[in-house]
C-alpha cells in the first residue's frame, strides 16, 4: 500500500464554520506533511509532523490547527477561514529518515471558502 | 534558507519531440536531495525523479534523465520521446537536512509543460 489518502476531496464552508481535513498513510512513515497550494503555483509548506509530534509550523495563522493522533492520521481542523484560505491542501508522508527517500502525496482537498 | 527556481512558467513541445526544463537552487549545505515532482490535471503530485547530490552520476528513469551540474546549483530535466501523458505542471524541489527534527520539501514555481498531437 503505497497511498496517501485524503478526505474529504471537496469541501465548502462558511466563514464560521468549523471542518476538518484528514490524511491517512498505512506506510509506517513517520514524517507527515501539510501543504497549501493556490491555482498555478507551487505547494507552500504549513507544517511538518515528526514521530506524531510538531517539528515544523510555517508560522501558519491559528485558524489552522493540525492534529496528529497517531502514527497513521493526520487531521487539519480549520474554524473561522476567510475566502482567501480557498486552495488545495495537500498532504504527505515520507518515512523518518536522512536518506534520500520521497515524499508521498495525496490527491489533495479542494477547499473552497464562502 | 533554501530557494528554487524554474526560469520556464511554460513551455510546449510536438509529442515525440525532446525536452529540457530548467531548475537552479541555492543552498550552503553540502549534503541534500533534488526531486522532479509532476503534477497532472487529476492533481496527484507524481515523484518523476530524484537525485543524491553526493552521487556525480546523474539519475535516469526510463525516458526521464537529469543534468546535475552540482558546481552550479543546477538540476535539469530532459523528458525524452515525449507522450501526450507527459503534459502536466513540473516542479523541482529540494530536501533539506534536518530542521528542528524534520526535513522541509521546497518546491520551485513549477513549469507548465504541454505536449502537442
Amino acid at each position: 500500500d503505497t497511498e496517501v489518502t485524503q478526505t474529504p476531496k471537496h469541501l465548502v464552508m462558511g466563514m464560521t464554520n468549523k471542518k476538518s481535513l484528514k490524511c491517512e498513510q498505512h506506510m509506517g512513515h513517520r514524517a507527515m506533511y501539510w501543504y497549501k497550494q493556490k491555482a498555478k503555483k507551487p505547494p507552500e509548506l504549513m507544517f511538518v509532523y515528526s514521530y506524531e509530534k510538531l517539528s515544523i509550523n510555517e508560522s501558519v495563522p491559528s485558524r489552522f490547527s493540525p492534529e496528529c493522533p497517531n502514527s497513521s492520521l493526520l487531521n487539519l481542523h480549520l474554524h473561522a477561514l476567510q475566502p482567501e484560505d480557498s486552495a488545495l491542501y495537500l498532504c504527505a508522508s515520507r518515512p523518518h529518515s536522512s536518506g534520500v527517500t520521497e515524499a508521498f502525496f495525496g490527491q489533495g482537498t479542494r477547499l473552497t471558502v464562502v | 534558507a533554501q530557494t528554487v527556481t524554474q526560469s520556464q512558467p511554460e513551455m510546449s513541445v510536438q509529442e515525440a519531440e525532446t525536452v529540457t526544463l530548467s531548475c537552479t537552487y541555492d543552498t550552503s549545505e553540502n549534503n541534500y536531495y533534488l526531486f522532479w515532482y509532476k503534477q497532472p490535471p487529476s492533481r496527484q503530485m507524481i515523484l518523476v525523479i530524484r537525485q543524491e547530490a553526493y552521487k556525480q552520476q546523474n539519475a535516469t528513469e526510463n525516458r526521464f534523465s537529469v543534468n546535475f551540474q552540482k558546481a552550479a546549483k543546477s538540476f535539469s530535466l530532459k523528458i525524452s520521446d515525449s507522450q501526450l501523458g507527459d503534459t502536466a505542471m513540473y516542479f523541482c524541489a529540494f530536501m533539506t537536512s534536518l530542521i528542528q527534527g524534520a526535513q522541509k520539501l521546497v518546491f520551485g514555481q513549477g513549469t507548465r509543460l504541454t505536449i502537442n498531437p
